[in-house]
């Protein structure tokens, strides 16, 4: 059962790029959460997406985006890459109605992004 | 959002137990105390969680204070694979965010 899955490992743009980085979630999972992990921090949350609709939002701009997809795969797009946003993107599955009790989040193991 | 409190660093000797606090005065009665570990060079993992009473599992062990306003996470005989940062959340619903704090950096000395 292979676990929650990222794509690109590391990936390298300039500044006013646009990226877009894709996750699978962990088997029988319906809920995808993105952070970015700043070096030597703690991940920040980013949004989270459930049923296709992103239900929570941490505090990140416009320029920060995504997409669930019907299979439950995730995707996180980055407009007008600042320098600032270079980071380790983490994604994490989970199941969205299985309450506090039972919703464990599953990380995968990250994109780190580099801004030049 | 209800927020924890945790030491930056702590260090532990290998095959000793480890006592890792976590301060949350601000916690509600359904808040859960859930813990995750990040190992260098991974995503964070989870650890356990609970709600009002201790809890063991295969990993750790957490202990929650009667008034719910501190926990510790213990590790039985640390290894040097604990060395990770800690993290203690609080979450309410599914739907939450989760918030980590900066965590708890884990060094275990063979």
């Amino acid at each position: 059962d292979a676990g929650v899955t990222q794509s690109p490992t590391h990936l390298i743009k300039t500044r006013g790029q646009q990226v877009t980085l894709r996750c699978s979630p962990k088997s029988g999972h319906d809920t995808v959460s993105w952070y970015q992990q700043a070096l030597g921090q703690g991940p920040q949350f980013i949004f989270q997406y459930y049923e296709e609709e992103e239900r929570q939002r941490g505090n990140f701009p416009d320029r920060f985006s995504g997409h669930q997809f019907p299979n439950y795969s995730s995707e996180l797009n980055v407009n007008a890459l600042l320098l600032g946003d270079s980071a380790l993107y983490l994604c994490a599955s989970s199941l969205g109605g299985g309450g506090p009790s039972t919703d464990t989040q599953y990380f995968g193991p990250g994109t780190r992004l580099t801004v030049l | 959002d209800a927020k924890t409190t945790q030491p930056n660093s702590m260090e532990s000797n290998e095959e000793e137990p480890v006592h890792l606090p976590c301060n949350h005065s601000t916690i509600s009665g359904t808040d859960y105390i859930h813990w995750y570990r990040q190992l260098p060079s991974q995503g964070p993992e989870y650890v356990i969680h609970g709600l009002t009473s201790n809890v063991n599992n295969r990993m750790a062990s957490l202990a929650i204070a009667e008034d719910r306003k501190s926990s510790t996470l213990i590790l039985h005989r640390a290894t040097l694979r604990d060395a990770a940062v800690y993290y203690c959340i609080l979450r309410v619903t599914s739907y939450d965010k989760v918030i980590f704090g900066p965590g708890t950096s884990l060094s275990v000395i063979p």
